[in-house]
């Protein structure tokens, strides 16, 4: 079983519409929970980062994780064709070894 | 403030060969961590180094092995590549929280 389990899609979506991206992790020592968004062919960038769990909010995105279920969620509102993107999960454990655990990614597609 | 950057951007190898992959971190961050992502998949954490120690490895073979400078910079190498090499390998840095930003990557062709 992986450590980190998500949807690989491909996910399509007409513009305008919410989406939501979720991955299932098994390591009860993630504490810090990112949202990476990865255009063909170029490195992951980051768009959302939460400790512990809980939400937050960071424009048309959301970052959702609830640790007692191992579950996080990412909401996208107003969904744009820019948004198509593959959309990757990553968490880690506290200190000074730092080795981020990646999903497989969840390709999204936001059709204009 | 530049990002993280590597370099070369791509290169093609043969079987067998040697290869040397470069990062230079954000300026002030002294972690630098690298990952090979294969296509399809997310990346997988090969090295950490900080303050030019290591302080975490992967589950990847003695072919593959880093060092970091007194600058921060930090150099991958492979050597015996063999085709399954071939992959988009990303530097990544960080400061001591546990954020990690990633490079745009060097993409290795092994034929």
């Amino acid at each position: 079983q992986k450590e980190v389990e998500q949807d690989p899609g491909p996910l399509s979506v007409p513009e305008g519409a919410i989406v939501s991206l979720n991955c299932t992790y098994s390591n009860s020592a993630f504490q810090y929970f990112m949202w990476y968004r990865q255009y063909s062919r170029k490195g992951p960038e980051l768009l959302m980062y939460t400790y512990s769990s809980g939400n937050k909010e960071d424009g048309r995105f959301t970052a959702q994780v609830d640790k007692s279920s191992k579950y996080i969620s990412l909401f996208i509102r107003d969904s744009q064709p820019s948004d198509s993107a593959t959309y990757l999960c990553a968490m880690s454990a506290p200190g000074g070894y730092q080795k981020v655990t990646f999903g497989t990614g969840t390709k999204l597609q936001v059709i204009p | 403030d530049a990002g993280v950057t590597q370099s070369p951007t791509h290169l093609i190898k043969t079987r067998g060969q040697h290869v040397t992959l470069r990062c230079s971190p954000i300026s002030g961050h002294k972690s630098v961590s690298w990952y090979q992502q294969v296509l399809g998949q997310g990346p997988q954490f090969i090295f950490q180094y900080y303050e030019k120690e290591e302080r975490g490895r992967g589950n990847f073979p003695d072919r593959f092995s880093a060092r970091q400078f007194p600058n921060y910079s930090s150099e991958l190498n492979v050597n015996a590549l063999l085709l399954g090499d071939s992959a988009l390998y990303l530097c990544a840095s960080s400061d001591l929280g546990d954020t990690a930003f990633f490079g745009q990557g060097t993409r290795l062709t092994v034929v």
